[in-house]
């Protein structure tokens, strides 16, 4: 079945740096990206959604100068953390979507700032 | 405003009777509903589906039932099993353009099969 790689699984960061997340879909072209964050107790907030080669559309809410969304091929997009606060501090998870197929997530990343 | 809303945080049930998972929407454009299974600190992985178009898919011990009158939807797992503790989240999304876009998910429930 698809699958998607997500790394790192865990980072550990120093406020006011920068951290990148990558998603792949292995084994099929994802024309459709998504990522999203994952609080305590909450549902899974969608973030954005980027399609290969165009700008990401930000969910109502999202700071796009502060996660950076790159979707440069049709397997692989990165989500970059600017400048990270503790408040950032969350998992964040991606989900590839192939043409009118289904949903694939990958297994997430913890992120602490410290 | 949340459109997907599962008003259980959690459920206990023993193992081999059934669990019964709730979900509600508000957004009448869904058209496409989807039950996921989430470990803690793993992504979530896919369950099962149904579209609008039925009001019952069943794969194995899970079965979805939707009822869009009351735009309520339903995933029962029988028998359950100590391995199907997990969050389960129901997700919604509505066909744009041709194809379905963006998933918006409930809260989860925490299911827990007690042996």
């Amino acid at each position: 079945g698809a699958v998607v790689s997500q790394h790192p699984s865990r980072v550990i960061c120093k406020s006011g740096t920068s951290v990148k997340i990558e998603c792949r879909s292995l084994d099929f072209q994802a024309t459709t990206m998504f990522w999203y964050r994952q609080f305590p107790k909450k549902s899974l907030m969608l973030m954005a959604t980027s399609n290969e080669g165009s700008k990401a559309t930000y969910e109502q809410g999202v700071e796009k100068d502060k996660f950076l969304i790159n979707h440069a091929s049709l397997t692989l997009s990165t989500l970059t953390v600017t400048s990270a606060h503790p408040e950032d501090s969350s998992f964040y998870i991606c989900s590839a979507k192939q043409g009118a197929g289904g949903y694939t997530f990958g297994s997430g990343t913890r992120l602490t700032v410290v | 405003d949340q459109q997907v809303k599962q008003n259980s945080p959690s459920l206990s049930v023993q193992e081999g009777r059934i669990s019964i998972l709730n979900c509600d929407y508000t957004n009448s454009m869904f058209d496409y509903f989807l039950w996921y299974k989430k470990y803690p600190a793993e992504g979530p992985t896919f369950l099962i589906s149904i579209s609008s178009i039925k009001d019952k898919n069943e794969d194995g011990r899970f079965t979805v039932f939707l009822n869009k009158s009351a735009k309520h939807l339903s995933l029962h797992i029988v028998p359950s099993q100590p391995g199907d503790s997990a969050v389960y989240f129901c997700a919604a999304s509505a066909t744009v353009g041709g194809s379905n876009y963006k998933l918006t998910f409930g809260k989860g429930t925490l299911l827990t099969v007690n042996p």
